[in-house]
């Protein structure tokens, strides 16, 4: 059972838009920043955004991030069929002193 | 460019050790806290060890705490994980992964991962 949790899976159609969310509880999401990983399949995880809402170099702006309270969301805008991965949430929990991630949501473009 | 090598996996006996190390190389090393990732057959990412920047703290999951001792070597740019008294559940892909504590805390690069299996 991870601490943070996000859906098992989504789904949409090329181009089209999609969500994840994240939600967490005060020690974690409630009190640092969020980041999100995509993993193709086969490879190693990679950071997609963190500090909430920042990209690192080269991730392109389809990609964007948000926090309110206890949940983040990451939001990903002109679906394509190269961006089927999971997604991870990671943060870090003060009362665990501890990182923390989500269980993780497929990803899959029709 | 930044490069993370993980080294050390294979097939250990419940009860057995392993020693993990990650040689790191395209940015100054001592200067970046460093962590372990691990991720079983199929399933999520888990967050295992982290260490400071000179290593003077050191944090772990409940799930290693007593079992899996973490250090590093700046003068070798090397990241280690000496796991003891493995479990069948510790069969997984170990990441290393550069720890940015800045603002956040976040892991802005992984190696390719190294398997370690646990099985008699």
């Amino acid at each position: 059972q991870s601490v943070l949790t996000q859906p098992p899976s989504v789904s949409a159609a090329p181009g089209q838009k999609v969500t994840i969310s994240c939600s967490g509880s005060s020690s974690n999401i409630g009190k640092h920043y969020v980041s999100w990983y995509q993993q193709l399949p086969g490879t190693a995880p990679k950071l997609l955004i963190y500090d909430n809402s920042e990209r690192p170099s080269g991730i392109p702006d389809r990609f964007s991030g948000s926090k309110s309270g206890t949940s983040a969301t990451l939001g990903i805008t002109g679906l394509q069929t190269g961006d089927e991965a999971d997604y991870y949430c990671g943060t870090w929990d003060s009362s665990l002193s501890a990182g923390v991630f989500g269980g993780g949501t497929k990803l899959t473009v029709l | 460019e930044v490069q993370l090598l993980e080294s050390g996996g294979g097939l250990v006996q419940p009860g057995g050790s392993l020693r993990l190390s990650c040689a790191a190389s395209g940015f100054t090393f001592g200067n970046y806290a460093m962590s372990w990732v691990r991720q079983a057959p199929g399933k999520g990412l888990e967050w295992v060890s982290a260490i400071s920047d000179s290593g003077s703290n050191i944090y772990y999951a409940a799930s290693v705490k007593g079992r899996f001792t973490i250090s590093r070597d700046n003068s070798k740019n090397t990241l280690y994980l000496q796991m003891n008294s493995l479990r069948a559940e510790d069969t997984a892909v170990y990441y290393c992964a550069k720890f940015t504590s800045i603002t956040g805390k976040y892991f802005d690069y992984w190696g390719q991962g190294t398997l370690v299996t646990v099985s008699s």
